[in-house]
């Protein structure tokens, strides 16, 4: 089954320090994975995508298929990093995207 | 561009009420969705639309009916609504159904309380 995994509800991290947030995948096929983030009071958006193999923010996601993971990582947090975010993985039946449950991560000065 | 314009913003209902949460696009995209954010349950998929005239279930349509008559315009009807259906409702829309590249671009939510 086709399925996203985000193992943590809250990680909660000191400004300046690393943050991790994890995401796990289970897909048949080649995967899509995205991270979207959404901020207190804004909508949902697009952080970044894994084909893109870019840095937004900060912000890396490295695919390991061996693994079956697509962690999100940033080597120093800030304050304004603190949001939901979301793992994603377009390979539903319908094509559409499969959300993980959601990370907060809360960022304290 | 407004990008993805959802109305309204707030609805108290009571249960078996009906109503029309309406969604709306000015990006020309052929793909939109319905989601619903519920704490600890993430985004689920209820209905979504390839293009106008055609929609299909999500993985969980029970108690919403969806139209496309344009390509703008996808609104989510709740028939009879109960508790259960208490959540923030989020429309989406995208240029491409898949693909690696994909971006899905969210409205603002509305948030639904069913009394």
């Amino acid at each position: 089954a086709q399925r996203v995994t985000q193992p943590e509800k809250l990680l909660s991290v000191f400004k300046g320090a690393p943050v991790e947030l994890k995401c796990n995948y289970s897909y048949s096929g080649s995967p899509e994975l995205f991270w979207y983030v959404q901020y207190s009071r804004q909508r949902l958006q697009l952080l970044l995508r894994h084909i893109s193999r870019e840095s937004i923010k900060g912000f890396t996601a490295d695919l390991n298929k061996g693994e079956t993971s697509f962690h999100l990582k940033k080597p120093f947090a800030q304050e304004e990093d603190s949001a939901m975010y979301y793992c994603a993985l377009s390979g539903g039946s319908q094509g559409n995207l499969i959300f993980g449950k959601g990370t907060k991560l809360s960022v304290k000065p | 561009n407004a990008g993805v314009t959802q109305t309204p913003k707030f609805q108290v209902l009571k249960t078996g009420q009906s109503m029309t949460l309406q969604c709306a696009q000015d990006m020309n995209h052929e793909y939109m969705s319905w989601y619903r954010q519920d704490p600890g349950m993430g985004l689920r998929l209820i209905h979504y639309s390839v293009g106008a005239g055609i929609t299909d279930q999500g993985e969980v349509p029970n108690g919403y009916n969806v139209s496309r008559s344009t390509t703008e315009d996808f609104p989510l009807r709740l028939l009879s609504a109960a508790p259960s259906q208490t959540s923030v409702y989020f429309c989406a829309s995208s240029l491409d159904l898949r693909g690696p590249y994909n971006e899905q671009f969210f409205g603002p939510g509305t948030r639904l309380t069913v009394l």
